[in-house]
C-alpha cells in the first residue's frame, strides 16, 4: 500500500461526456502526476501539479485538465470524451521534505468510453 | 511516445530460477526506476538508480545501469510465483519537472 488513493475504481461513460477522476496523495507529498495507460502499453505522462500549479505537461490535448488542492489532492478532468480515452488512469505522488524522487502510484481508475 | 524498450516482451520461468529483464532508453537521464504492475492495476515502485550509480540491490532485486549504452537490467533472483507481473522501467530526465517516461514492459510468468 502506497497511501495514494484514487476514485472511482471503474467508470463507464459515453462519447462526448465529461469525467472527473480524483486522487489523494501520500502524506507529506506535494507533487501529483497523472498518467494514462492504454491496454498493453506503458503509462504515458499527462501532467504534473506542484503546490497547486501545473508545472509540466505531456502530449495531451487541452480537453485534459487538472486541479490540485491545498491538501495536495488532485483531480483529472477530461472533456468531450473519445473512444481512445478508454484506459487506466494512474496518479502518482512524490516530493516531501526529503525531496524523494520516487513516484508512488495509486491503484488507478479504469475508464471505459462507449 | 515511449522512451524505451524492455526486452524480452514476455518471459516464462519456473519458481527458483532467476529472471533478467533489460531496458534501453534514448535520452540522457537523471535516474531510472523499475516498477511492477499486477493485473493492470497500480504500479509498485521497486528500485531507483541514479545516473551516477552502476549497480543497486534491494532484497532479491539487482539493478544495473550503463549510461554509455543507455541501458539497464533488472535481475530477480530465486523467483516466486508471486513475482508474476508486468515489469516496467521508467526514466526521469528532470527537465524542470519530474516526468517519468515508461518503456513497453516485460510480462513475467513464474510457474510453480
Amino acid at each position: 500500500e502506497t497511501g495514494v488513493t484514487q476514485s472511482p475504481t471503474h467508470l463507464i461513460k459515453t462519447r462526448g461526456q465529461q469525467v472527473t477522476l480524483r486522487c489523494s496523495s501520500q502524506s507529506g507529498h506535494n507533487t501529483v502526476s497523472w498518467y494514462q495507460q492504454a491496454l498493453g502499453q506503458g503509462p504515458q505522462f499527462i501532467f504534473q501539479y506542484y503546490r497547486e500549479e501545473e508545472n509540466g505537461r505531456g502530449n495531451f490535448p487541452p480537453r485534459f485538465s487538472g486541479l490540485q488542492f491545498p491538501n495536495y489532492s488532485s483531480e483529472l478532468n477530461v472533456n468531450a470524451l473519445e473512444l481512445d480515452d478508454s484506459a487506466l488512469y494512474l496518479c502518482a505522488s512524490s516530493g516531501g521534505l526529503a525531496g524523494v524522487r520516487e513516484q508512488f502510484f495509486g491503484p488507478g481508475t479504469r475508464l471505459t468510453v462507449l | 511516445s515511449q522512451q524505451g524498450e524492455e526486452d524480452p516482451q514476455a518471459l516464462s520461468i519456473q519458481e527458483g530460477e532467476n529472471a533478467t529483464m533489460n531496458c534501453s532508453y534514448k535520452t540522457s537521464i537523471n535516474n531510472l526506476q523499475w516498477y511492477r504492475q499486477n493485473s493492470g492495476r497500480g504500479l509498485v515502485h521497486l528500485i531507483l538508480i541514479r545516473s551516477n550509480e552502476r549497480e543497486k540491490h534491494s532484497g532479491r532485486l539487482r539493478v544495473t545501469l550503463d549510461t554509455s549504452k543507455k541501458s539497464s537490467s533488472l535481475l530477480i533472483t530465486a523467483s516466486r510465483a508471486a513475482d508474476t507481473a508486468s515489469y516496467f522501467c521508467a526514466t526521469d530526465a528532470y527537465t524542470g519537472f519530474q516526468k517519468l517516461v515508461f518503456g513497453t514492459g516485460t510480462r513475467l510468468l513464474v510457474s510453480p
